[in-house]
C-alpha cells in the first residue's frame, strides 16, 4: 500500500512565525502536490514537484515555499504565518504518469491554526 | 478538465448498495474518470478510476455508460465507515497531474 505521511496532524503557530510542513511518502513516487482545502473553496494547489529539487507553482503559491532535497520528501514552508493560512493542508504523491493513470494519494492532512 | 455534476447528498441504509451518480456530459475521449473520497477531518482517499470499461476493485465498482456522459459508483455493501464525501473527477491530460475536487456527493450511511 501506498503511504503518504505528514508531520503533524494539528498545529498552532502565531503570526509570523515560520512553520514547516514535512510530507513523506515510500513508494519511490515522482511526484508531490501540496494542497490547501477550505470550506467552500474545495482543493487548491500551491505547488507541485516532479522530481529531486524541481518545483512548479500551482494557483496559490504567494506566501508560502516548498522544498525538495530527497525524492521521498516535500517539505511546505511559510515565512511568516499570517491568519489567513489557517486551513487543512493536504500533500499527495504519485507516479509519473500520462492521460490519467498517475492517481494521487493523499497523506492525513495538517490542520494548521494560525492565531 | 471536463466540469462534473453530483447530487449534493445521499443517505444509505448499513448493508445495502449505495449507488452514486456522476455526470460529466462534456467528457474528451481521453478524459479518465476518477473517484476519490473524503471521511471527515482525513486526506482525501483514492477508489477508483476508469476510460470507458466498468471497473471493480476490492472498494467498489465503476459504472461508465456507453456515450461516457455518466458514470455511477456502486459501494455494494456500504458500511458506517463509508459516511465521507464522494468526489467524480474527470482527469485533463498533461494538467501537471492537478486534481480539482468539485462539491462532491455526502453519503450518510444510516444503520
Amino acid at each position: 500500500d501506498v503511504k503518504v505521511t505528514q508531520s503533524s496532524r494539528y498545529l498552532v503557530k502565531r503570526t509570523g512565525e515560520k512553520v514547516f510542513l514535512e510530507c513523506v511518502q515510500d513508494m519511490d513516487h515522482e511526484n508531490m502536490f501540496w494542497y490547501r482545502q477550505d470550506p467552500g473553496l474545495g482543493l487548491r494547489l500551491i505547488y507541485f514537484s516532479y522530481d529531486v529539487k524541481m518545483k512548479e507553482k500551482g494557483d496559490i503559491p504567494e506566501g508560502y515555499s516548498v522544498s525538495r532535497e530527497k525524492k521521498e520528501r516535500f517539505s511546505l514552508i511559510l515565512e511568516s504565518a499570517s491568519t489567513n493560512q489557517t486551513s487543512m493542508y493536504l500533500c499527495a504523491s504519485s507516479l509519473r504518469g500520462t492521460g490519467g493513470r498517475d492517481t494521487q494519494y493523499f497523506g492525513p492532512g495538517t490542520r494548521l491554526t494560525v492565531l | 478538465d471536463a466540469k462534473t455534476t453530483q447530487p449534493p447528498s445521499m443517505d444509505c441504509a448499513e448493508g445495502r448498495a449505495a449507488n452514486l451518480p456522476c455526470n460529466h456530459s462534456t467528457i474528451s475521449g481521453n478524459e479518465y474518470v476518477y473517484w476519490y473520497r473524503q471521511i471527515h477531518s482525513q486526506g482525501p482517499q483514492y477508489i477508483i478510476h476508469g476510460l470507458k470499461n466498468n471497473e471493480t476493485n476490492e472498494m467498489a465498482s465503476l459504472i461508465i455508460t456507453e456515450d461516457r456522459k455518466s458514470s455511477t459508483l456502486i459501494l455494494p455493501h456500504a458500511t458506517l465507515r463509508d459516511t465521507a464525501v464522494y468526489y467524480c473527477i474527470v482527469r485533463r491530460n498533461n494538467a501537471g497531474n492537478m486534481l480539482t475536487f468539485g462539491g462532491g456527493t455526502r453519503l450518510m450511511v444510516k444503520p
